[in-house]
């Protein structure tokens, strides 16, 4: 099955620098890979995802980077704000089909005013 | 935050006894899920459902039970045969299990669970 590894698991950072999460995946045929964030005493909700078919998405201070050689993904954060202080969670799985969606361990990301 | 709940939000339960815990959706999503999160771990799987009358277990589905006799309902009864019960659950749906492209999650609010 899919093993999904994530780095580090706790992160802080000036506010305004940016933060970089790494994950890296065990199974090759996983093609989609989403982001979630959890807000301290809230529910994960996704925040961005990419699919195999694109090395990098953006979304405004959002960016996640994929090297399907290497198999790793990564979610950068820029100019980062208070409230991007979360525990973040990538996640791998096959695009189509019942597989499951694998989580990883998460990284708890504290930004510094 | 609406479409799916779980109830409730906290529950303590004596060691030995069963629990159910509740989770419901009106999003109309075939699929539902329930994982364990406990601190250090992320998200771990225990069951899921693609569909009305039909659940597969996860990765650590021991000690735990589960039906899916209507779309909006799967709720989970965490049995006295789990070893190690107090853990935050978290209840999740998407339109299907992902055999159309769709993938996306969301989330309850959760329930913790404390065995004393």
């Amino acid at each position: 099955g899919e093993n999904v590894e994530q780095h580090p698991s706790t992160l802080s950072v000036q506010e305004g620098d940016s933060a970089v999460i790494k994950c890296t995946y065990s199974d090759s045929a996983s093609n989609y890979f989403p982001w979630y964030k959890q807000e301290l005493g809230k529910r994960p909700q996704l925040i961005i995802d990419i699919r195999s078919n694109v090395g990098e998405k953006k979304d405004q201070r959002i960016a996640v980077t994929l090297n399907k050689t290497a198999k790793h993904f990564s979610l950068h954060i820029t100019e980062t704000q208070p409230e991007d202080s979360a525990v973040y969670f990538c996640a791998a799985k096959k695009r189509f089909g019942n597989e499951k969606l694998t989580f990883g361990t998460g990284t708890r990301l504290t930004i510094i005013p | 935050d609406g479409g799916i709940t779980q109830s409730p939000k906290y529950l303590f339960r004596k060691e030995g006894q069963n629990v159910t815990l509740s989770c419901e959706q009106n999003l109309n999503h075939d699929a539902m899920y329930w994982y364990r999160q406990d601190p250090g771990q992320g998200l771990r799987l225990i069951y899921y459902s693609q569909i009305v009358n039909d659940f597969q277990k996860g990765d650590i589905a021991e000690g735990y039970s589960v039906s899916r006799e209507k779309k909006e309902s799967f709720p989970l009864t965490v049995t006295s045969a789990q070893k190690n019960p107090t853990a935050f659950y978290l209840c999740a749906s998407s339109i299907d299990g992902g055999t159309l492209g769709s993938n996306e999650q969301f989330f309850g609010p959760g329930t913790r669970l404390t065995v004393l």
